[in-house]
């Protein structure tokens, strides 16, 4: 079965630091991979998406994610914080085969100070 | 254009009762999905439908819990004689095809509160 690990489940930041949130998966074939992110009150959205083309993603807001298939990771970054960037993260993989269900990690809380 | 809508926004009943909650997915989008959210968790998968069929229900937590998408568009998820333990974010989500590399599209969610 798949499944996705978000180590902890809080990460604090100043405004202008580097933000890295890690997820690791678990998948028995060539895994798909997601970035969603969900504001208060809000819907997840989807930041971006590794589809086993190239394994640096560039996504929306300056978000960018390595897949790297010998540590089963796929790690999200952001060079520099801002403060609108405080919400909260999931990391998520695709099932197996014809399902097309995710499995979403707990999530990780992003807290940005001034 | 307009995203996946779901209603109601929050739902409180009293243990026993039965609830429906409906899904509006992105016009055309083939696929829709239902998952629940416990506070502090990730979203559970529960059921997703291909048009009508459902293809998968492995999620559901038991026979309480049913959905449907009659005409391939609109989805309810219907929970009978809830429980406190039904609590929770009840969330919908739509996608274009029925790949495993589509995006999939989320609602803004239902909250249940079983009293």
């Amino acid at each position: 079965a798949q499944s996705v690990t978000q180590l902890g489940s809080h990460v604090s930041v100043s405004e202008g630091a580097l933000v890295l949130l890690r997820c690791n998966y678990s998948s028995s074939v060539p895994p798909y991979l997601f970035w969603y992110v969900q504001y208060p009150n809000q819907g997840l959205q989807l930041l971006l998406k590794y589809t086993s083309a190239a394994t640096l993603v560039k996504g929306i807001n300056g978000f960018e994610a390595e897949f790297k298939k010998s540590e089963t990771s796929f790690h999200l970054t952001k060079p520099s914080a801002h403060m609108s960037d405080a919400a909260e993260y999931f990391c998520a993989v695709s099932d197996t085969g014809a399902n097309s269900k995710l499995t979403f990690g707990k999530g990780i809380t992003l807290s940005v100070r001034p | 254009g307009a995203g996946v809508s779901q209603s109601p926004r929050y739902k409180v009943t009293k243990r026993g009762q039965d609830v429906a909650l409906r899904c509006d997915p992105i016009s055309g989008h083939v696929s829709l999905y239902w998952y629940r959210q416990a506070l502090g968790q990730g979203p559970e998968f529960l059921t997703y439908f291909n048009y009508e069929a459902q293809q998968d229900k492995s999620g559901l937590p038991n026979d309480r819990f049913s959905a449907e998408r009659p005409e391939g568009s609109i989805s309810t998820l219907t929970i009978q004689r809830t429980e406190q333990r039904d609590s929770a974010m009840y969330r919908c989500a739509s996608s274009l095809q029925a790949v495993r590399t589509d995006t999939q599209y989320f609602g803004p969610g239902t909250r249940l509160t079983v009293l």
